[in-house]
This record gives C-alpha cells, structure tokens and sequence, in this order.
C-alpha cells in the first residue's frame, strides 16, 4: 500500500538556523500538506500546497516558513530560522482531492 | 472559532473491556469527521470517517456515528484488544469554503493491558 515517507526521523538544530524537512506523498495526490504537534498540544494546520502554490495557511505560517516541491516527488518545509518554540513533531500529509489525508510518519525537530 | 473538543486521558483499560471515547465539535459550515489512530512510534493513521449526517464509520472493530444534532462524533469499541493501545485524535475538514485544513482534538491516549 502506497503512504507518504518523511525525513529525517529526528532532527537536532541550533537556535537560528535553518532546517528542512523532507517529505515524499503517494506518487499520485495532488494536494500535500504541513502540520505540527507540540508536544502535548493538538496537531495543528500549518499550510497547503496544490498546483504548485500555497492554497491555504494558517497564522503559524509566517516568513520564516516556506515550503517547496523541488522535483516531481519531493515536497520541502523550511524553517529559515529556528526558534525553540518551533520544537515539535512535523507531519506531511497527501490527498487525491477527496476528503481524506495520509499522513505521513513524522519528523521530531528538537532547537536548542 | 472552529474547534473539536476530545476526552482527555490518559486512559488505560483492561482487554476485553467497552471504549468509548467522546468527540464534540464546533464549526461554521458542515464538516466532515475523522478518528485518526497514531501507534506507538508511527505516524497518524486514518481509523475512521463520515461525511453526512448519520453516516456511521468504521474499521477494525471501532465505530462511530455522525450526530449532527448534539455536534458528536463519539468513538466506540466493543471489545478492546492490547494492539489498540495508541492515541486517538478526533479531527474535522469543512466542506464548503474551499478549507482544506483538518482541525483536531488532543488526542487520547489508550492503554490496554492484557
């Protein structure tokens, strides 16, 4: 069964700089997504992505935040630079344009 | 503003026994309702869903109703098992609006002992 990978699994960075996180959806969704879970928190809405621009983002999304698909696989969420409140867990998800979302498993980003 | 408002655990049961974890929301449109499952170490799993009014969905033992008179989308199993163990997150989309975003509780954690 197709599903969406991420990586890393875990990732460690300094305050200030800049991380990316990778992510691969099911080869033929069209509409991808970001949100994160601080720990202990709800998994909340970062932005999403179709037709090769943002379509919709939330508050958390400021300038410090892009996101990407480089290639016709891959799809990139930058942090330009880190704070410590950006620690949490990072989730990518695909859909087809129905209403269900695959998620994929996570990436853990710890800032120090 | 558009939220969904889940039990809060942690909870942990003896296998065999009754789940039921409560779901309300609140949203401006006419959402459809999701449980997601997250297993110990994995990502978030689709469990279950239902897009209209009375729908029931479900998977793997695990029901639940679409209330839209009480805004519910309450989760039950009859019968749980050890491999139920994991946090359960109630989420919504809206349909209309062009929203695409899912709103979700806190999650429950469930711990099922043999």
């Amino acid at each position: 069964e197709p599903e969406v990978t991420q990586t890393p699994s875990h990732q460690v960075t300094q305050m200030g700089q800049e991380v990316i996180l990778r992510c691969v959806p099911i080869s033929n969704h069209l509409y991808f997504y970001w949100y994160r879970q601080i720990l202990g928190q709800k998994v909340e809405f970062l932005v999403s992505f179709y037709n090769n621009e943002i379509s919709e983002k939330s508050e958390i999304f400021d300038d410090q935040f892009s996101v990407e698909r480089p290639d016709g696989s891959n799809f990139t969420l930058k942090i330009r630079s880190t704070k410590l409140e950006d620690s949490a867990m990072y989730f990518c998800a695909s859909g087809s344009g129905g209403k269900t979302q695959y998620f994929g498993p996570g990436t853990r980003l710890l800032v120090l | 503003g558009d939220s969904v408002t889940q039990m809060e655990g942690p909870v942990t049961l003896s296998e065999e026994a009754f789940l039921t974890i409560n779901c309300t929301y609140t949203a401006t449109g006419y959402p459809s309702l999701f449980w997601y499952v997250q297993y110990p170490g994995e990502g978030l799993q689709l469990l279950l869903k239902a897009t209209k009014a009375d729908d029931k969905g479900s998977n793997k033992g695990f029901e639940a109703t679409y209330r839209k008179e009480t805004t519910s989308f309450h989760l039950e199993k009859g019968s749980v098992q050890v491999s139920d163990s994991a946090v359960y997150f109630c989420a919504f989309r809206l349909t209309q609006g062009g929203s695409e975003k899912l709103v979700f509780g806190k999650g429950m954690k469930l711990t099922v002992n043999p």
